[in-house]
């Protein structure tokens, strides 16, 4: 399975876009690349999920360079409740496989 | 329905105490996985059953045995746990096993605490 990097922490405030970059070098054919929000003692909620280009939803938007070596997930005009962890992950589409998670990154949102 | 109950949502247990952790979902998904989760650590992959099948098992000690009872169940009973199992629980479901596009769904945990 493609390993991902992110960076450990980003701290933001309130109003402003976050843009979180997540690398995955060795990305197979066919893997996907989705993001994943946990709160603390929650369950991680599936945010976004893309293969290329540029994905939309109405919480985040995700971009994929043509290479696919890298992903950005985009959140718009952040608040104090977007403050959690962000993971990005790859793969596990095959038979035999399951996501395995990164350490993610902890976004923090202040006032 | 769209989402994975996970039973009790907290559990204090002895060391020489036998519990069960109970997942459910009504989803139709087809995979189900165990991870377990430490403070301020990313989820770590424990089992995963595919077609009620277990198909993957990460080396966890046998005082963890998981169980499939059906396509909509998914147990993992303790016997002998250790203080430092203590950590979040968390079970999840996606669709189809194999499948390139799919997306897990998660569980709220069950926080356990081993005394």
């Amino acid at each position: 399975l493609a390993k991902t990097t992110q960076p450990i922490s980003m701290d933001s405030y309130e109003g402003q876009e976050v843009n979180i970059t997540c690398s995955h070098n060795n990305i197979a054919t066919n893997d996907y690349i989705t993001w994943y929000q946990q709160f603390p003692s929650q369950g991680p909620r599936f945010i976004i999920q893309g293969y290329k280009t540029k994905v939309t939803n109405e919480v985040a938007s995700l971009f994929i360079p043509a290479d696919r070596k890298s992903s950005t997930l985009s959140l718009p005009r952040v608040s104090l409740s977007d403050t959690a962890v962000y993971y990005c992950l790859v793969g596990a589409g095959q038979a035999g496989t399951a996501l395995i998670f990164g350490k993610g990154t902890t976004l923090s949102v202040s006032s | 329905d769209t989402e994975v109950t996970q039973t009790p949502k907290h559990l204090v247990m002895g060391m020489t105490n036998k519990k069960s952790l109970k997942c459910e979902q009504h989803m139709g998904h087809r995979a189900m996985y165990w991870y377990k989760q430490k403070a301020k650590k990313p989820p770590e992959l424990m089992f995963v059953y595919s077609y009620e099948k277990l198909s993957i098992n990460e080396s966890v000690p046998s005082r963890f045995s998981p169980e499939c009872p059906n396509s909509s169940l998914l147990n993992l009973h303790l016997h002998a746990l250790q203080p430092e199992d203590s950590a979040l629980y968390l079970c999840a479901s996606s669709q189809d096993p194999g499948q390139a596009r799919q997306s897990y769904t998660f569980g709220s945990g069950t926080r356990l605490t081993v005394v």
